[in-house]
């Protein structure tokens, strides 16, 4: 079965600092990969995705994100976090038919 | 100009209701779905609509059912409320091919008393 595995719970960085949000995941095809993100009181945006071809993609808001297949993993990047950035981020796989597995979440606080 | 919307936004009902959740898109797309984010934040797919056809069920119970007059509005009737369907219910569509973004709307804030 697909599965997406996000192992930070929450991460805390200080303004200006460079982020790294983890991302794993479980599936037998080549997968579809998703980043959205969720500011508190808010539906889900998207930041990026991966369908094929260059395994590094840009998203928005300065994220981007680098697919690894021998390490199943879709880690997501910026190198410096604002304090608008302050959400929860979540990462997700396409599972056939356009259904999305999402991982747990990672909650991104951000300190001045 | 909201592309994906949902109403109520907030919804405070007392157990034993009957609710609805309505959504509607204008992005043209022809797949439309219902996601249930529960209190621990974890976002699950409970249906998927192709074409006013009911594609994706994922064991939710019968008391949940999806209505989709036409291809940009699916509907969530939810009887018989239990305190255990507390949750951020979320509509979304895309175009039905494998890999195109699925766009969520704002979510709908559901609290059974």
């Amino acid at each position: 079965a697909q599965s997406v595995t996000q192992p930070d719970i929450h991460i805390t960085v200080s303004e200006g600092a460079s982020l790294e949000l983890r991302c794993n995941y479980s599936y037998g095809a080549t997968p579809y990969l998703f980043w959205y993100v969720q500011s508190p009181g808010q539906g889900l945006q998207l930041l990026l995705k991966y369908f094929s071809g260059d395994t590094l993609v840009q998203g928005i808001k300065g994220f981007e994100a680098e697919f690894k297949r021998s390490q199943s993993s879709f880690n997501l990047r910026k190198p410096s976090v604002h304090w608008s950035d302050a959400a929860e981020y979540f990462c997700a796989v396409g599972a056939g038919f356009q259904k999305l597995v999402f991982g747990t979440g990672t909650r991104l606080l951000v300190s001045p | 100009d909201t592309a994906v919307s949902q109403t109520p936004k907030y919804l405070v009902t007392q157990m034993g209701n009957d609710k609805s959740i309505k959504c509607e898109q204008n992005l043209g797309h022809d797949t439309m779905y219902w996601y249930k984010q529960d209190s621990k934040k974890f976002l699950k797919i409970m249906f998927s609509y192709n074409n006013k056809e009911l594609i994706i069920n994922e064991t939710v119970p019968n008391r949940f059912s999806p209505k989709s007059p036409d291809k940009a509005h699916l509907n969530l009737h939810i009887n018989s409320l239990e305190l255990g369907d507390s949750a951020v219910y979320f509509c979304a569509s895309s175009l039905s091919e494998s890999g195109n973004t699925i766009y969520f709307g704002e979510g709908s804030w559901l609290t059974v008393v």
